[in-house]
Formats: structure tokens, sequence, C-alpha cells
């Protein structure tokens, strides 16, 4: 069974500085995307980024990039020039197609703080 | 945004009850998802839809159905409902083109659900 781990569940970065947030993921399947989602207070969940493990670049959205390791199965989200409103729960996801159906798992989040 | 609405935003039931939450969308994708988020747990897929009248069960679909009538709408139905079903509820949305997951989901802004 696919499994995704965020091994920090809290963490803390000063404004302007960077950040990494990290992910594993365990799956025998080789065609599977990642994704990263922002959940601030208001409970919204947002799409910060998504990588497809078929392209080795990693991808890039404005502050955000990640360091997709698909032979380790890591997937780590890099925060640039943190800003107060990127305080926010962080979500990895992992999703793929498996014997007909959907499969979609779910980190259990890292709270990230912002100190100004 | 992605037009997607919840309702209701919360509600509070007694155990033994029947409780029904609606998810209706306007993007008029073909992709529709129950999720139960708690703590610890992050997201956690209850069932989802492929299209109308087609369902699948995900993770925790232990206690719950759902049904899909038309394009727009996806209920999630607690026959029964109990204590341990106390939680808050996301329903997604998603396109997928030829099969493929690589799609990103979004989220509505979910349902607090408290079972007393």
């Amino acid at each position: 069974a696919q499994t995704v781990t965020q091994s920090q569940p809290e963490m803390s970065v000063q404004e302007a500085e960077t950040v990494t947030l990290s992910c594993t993921y365990d799956t025998s399947e080789s065609d599977y995307y990642l994704f990263w989602y922002k959940q601030p207070p208001s409970r919204q969940m947002i799409l910060v980024i998504r990588q497809e493990a078929y392209k080795q670049q990693n991808a890039t959205e404005n502050r955000f990039s990640v360091n997709f390791q698909k032979a380790a199965k890591s997937f780590s989200l890099k925060i640039s020039d943190s800003q107060l409103g990127d305080a926010a729960m962080y979500f990895c996801a992992y999703r793929t197609y498996q014997g007909g159906s959907e499969k979609l798992v779910f980190g259990k989040g890292t709270k990230l703080t912002v100190n100004p | 945004d992605a037009g997607i609405t919840q309702s209701p935003r919360h509600k509070v039931t007694e155990t033994g009850t029947p409780v029904t939450l609606r998810c209706h969308q306007t993007e008029n994708h073909r992709y529709m998802y129950w999720y139960r988020q708690d703590p610890g747990h992050g997201l956690r897929l209850i069932h989802y839809s492929y299209g109308v009248k087609d369902t699948d069960k995900g993770e925790v679909s232990d206690g719950y159905s759902v049904s899909r009538s038309k394009t727009e709408d996806f209920l999630l139905t607690l026959e029964s409902a109990t204590s341990s079903q106390t939680s808050v509820y996301f329903c997604a949305i998603s396109e997928s083109e030829g099969g493929s997951v690589n799609q990103p989901q979004h989220f509505g802004d979910g349902t607090r659900l408290s079972i007393l």
C-alpha cells in the first residue's frame, strides 16, 4: 500500500528566509503524481505545486520549488523568501491509478510558522 | 477559484441520526471526492466518483455511502451517525484527461460535523 510520510509535524522560519519541508513516500508504481497543498487557518486547501514522476526536472512555482528524488522516493518543498502569508499546514499528496481505481494518499501535514 | 459549494458548512447532530452532506460543482468536472480531516491523520479519502452513478471506495469508507445522480452533485450520507464520524469533511473535484491523474484536485471549504 502506498504511504506518504511527513516527518516534521512542525517547522518554523524567519520571514525572508528559506525553509524546506520534507516528504517521503512508498510505492511500487512507476507512474504517479505528487502534490503539495497548503491549508491556512481559513481551512481552504490550496494547491501549491505538482510534479509528474516521469519528469526529471524539478517543478517550480515562483517562490516554491521541489526537490524530487525518484529513486529515494523523496519530494521536499522549498519555500524561498518566506512571507507571513506562508504560515499554514502543508500537505504532501501522492496520486496514481492502480487496479482500475484511483489511489490518493495524503501525508499528515507539517505546520509551518513564519516569524516576523 | 473552482466553483465548489459544500452544504451545510456546520452541523451538529446526535448519534444514530442520518446525515447527508452535499457537494455541488459548477465546473462540469468528471471526478468528485469526499475526504475527512482529523487531527494527526491528515486527509483520508472516503469515496470518490468518476462519473454519474460511478463511485468507488476510498481508504475509510465504512459507515458512509455516496450517490451521484448528476454531474454537478455528489452526496455523502452517514446512515446512522456515530461520534467517531465527528470530523471536518472536504469535497474535491478534478478533471482527468485520458485517464491520467495529473490534474490537481480543487477543494471546497469544508463542512464541520459534530456528532454528540
